[in-house]
């Protein structure tokens, strides 16, 4: 399978911040990687698919960068909804394998 | 609108069984793979199994490989998920989450998940 790790586990930073989030792949795979966002009790939404293209309704701040094994997740300017816990996935090959999140937290 | 509507989780013993559910409507089941995403309490995103469009091929993740078996009935726009021989491990959240195409992709919509507890 293939490992999908994510840096930081946890983030602290303030409304108005930039951030990034890391996500590296055990193999090399193009740009098939995606992105979610998931709060506290609720089911996960895609931010991001192929790394880079921002999906439905997605605003602008998010960004997504990255081939082989290495991915970026940038928020380009925090706001108060966007404190969540982020995933990023790689779908080339089965299964399915999820990094193990990253948890943004209010400075 | 693209909706996917989870039943059939709940209490089980440790060795016991159950069936989960995702009836969905808003686009045309048959076009698109279908995914079962477990999260333990606590923890991370865990892609259990995938079906392919026409339901031809299916993928496990090992942990639950012989115990766990997805279907889909394509009349009906609704997949399944059969769960046998549960452990305590297998306690988690359970999500059905459209792909992106027909042989899978990024998971575009999702259920709003069903709770698995094993326990005796």
């Amino acid at each position: 399978d293939i490992q999908m790790t994510q840096s930081p586990s946890t983030l602290s930073a303030s409304v108005g911040d930039r951030v990034t989030v890391t996500c590296r792949a055990s193999q090399s795979f193009s740009t098939w990687l995606a992105w979610y966002q998931q709060k506290p009790g609720k089911a996960p939404k895609l931010l991001i698919y192929q790394a880079s293209i921002l999906a439905s309704g997605v605003p602008s701040r998010f960004s997504g960068s990255g081939s082989g094994t290495e991915f970026t997740l940038t928020i380009s300017s925090l706001q108060p909804d966007d404190f969540a816990t982020y995933y990023c996935q790689q779908y080339v090959a089965y299964p399915y394998t999820f990094g193990q999140g990253t948890k943004l937290e209010i400075k | 609108e693209v909706q996917l509507l989870q039943s059939g989780g709940g209490l089980v013993q440790p060795g016991g069984s159950l069936r989960l559910s995702c009836s969905t409507s808003g686009f045309t089941f048959a076009n698109y793979a279908m995914n079962w995403v477990r999260q333990a309490p606590g923890k991370g995103l865990e892609c259990v199994s995938t079906i392919t469009n026409s339901g031809s091929n299916t993928y496990y993740t090992d942990s639950v490989k012989g115990r766990f078996t997805i279907s889909r009935d394509n009349s009906k726009n609704t997949l399944y998920l059969q769960v046998d021989s549960l452990r305590d491990d297998d306690t988690a959240i359970y999500y059905c989450a459209r792909g992106g195409g027909t042989t899978g992709g990024s998971l575009t919509y999702w259920g709003q998940g069903t709770l698995v507890t094993v326990s005796s």
